[in-house]
């Protein structure tokens, strides 16, 4: 079975400033494709960027963009020039691309955005 | 673009009695259905997984006599919690995968159950 770990239940960034989130997970699979989900306190699930994990290149959306290490099985999420929008529970995903669709989570990480 | 509605999106019932969440996809045909948990400040945990036309796969931990699970049709599904408890609380939160494999998946607003 896979796990996501996220090891920051918490993190706090300046309004403007850069903030990375972490994420790792455990697999054995070599196909798969991994997520970072935003839930703002209206608790809906709000899709912020996606990684294929045959594709070398980091996925880039806008502000957001990930460091995606195969090898080490790490996917971090950076989110550059805050906005207080941002803040938020932020949750690493992770879908095998063998079988089903189901999302693995990993246990979030609630970030603040200081103005 | 592909939606799924969840409803009710928040519900307060009686200790003992059954709570009916259903969720539908509105423009495509979901022929499946995956359930999720969450409690208060953790992640979402998978319940089960719902497929039109036959039984609901469910996690291991999770009761399939109190959780009922029925996809009636390709556009809905639906997830009753019987005999309901206090420690039944929680949110839920249907997802339903997008039209293509390499679709993301699309996810209902979420039902916050409480039972009082």
């Amino acid at each position: 079975a896979q796990t996501v770990t996220q090891s920051q239940p918490e993190m706090s960034v300046q309004e403007a400033e850069t903030v990375t989130l972490s994420c790792t997970y455990d697999t054995s699979e070599s196909d798969y494709y991994l997520f970072w989900y935003k839930q703002p306190p209206s608790r809906q699930m709000i899709l912020v960027i996606r990684q294929e994990a045959y594709k070398q290149q980091n996925a880039t959306e806008n502000r957001f963009s990930v460091n995606f290490q195969k090898a080490a099985k790490s996917f971090s999420l950076k989110i550059s020039d805050s906005q207080l929008g941002d803040a938020a529970m932020y949750f690493c995903a992770y879908r095998s691309a063998y079988a089903g669709n189901m999302l693995t989570f990993g246990g979030g990480t609630r970030l603040m955005v200081k103005p | 673009g592909a939606v799924v509605s969840q409803h009710p999106s928040w519900v307060i019932c009686k200790s003992g009695t059954s709570v009916k969440i259903e969720c539908r996809s509105l423009d495509f045909q979901a022929t499946t259905m995956f359930w999720y948990r969450q409690f208060p400040k953790q992640s979402l945990m998978l319940m089960a997984t719902s497929n039109e036309g036959s039984k609901a796969t469910y996690e291991q931990g999770v009761e399939k006599d109190k959780f009922l699970i029925n996809h009636a049709s390709l556009t809905l599904s639906t997830l009753t919690v019987t005999s309901a408890h206090p420690e039944d609380s929680s949110f839920y939160i249907c997802s339903a995968p997008g039209v293509s494999y390499n679709s993301p998946l699309h996810f209902g607003n979420g039902t916050r159950l409480t039972v009082t």
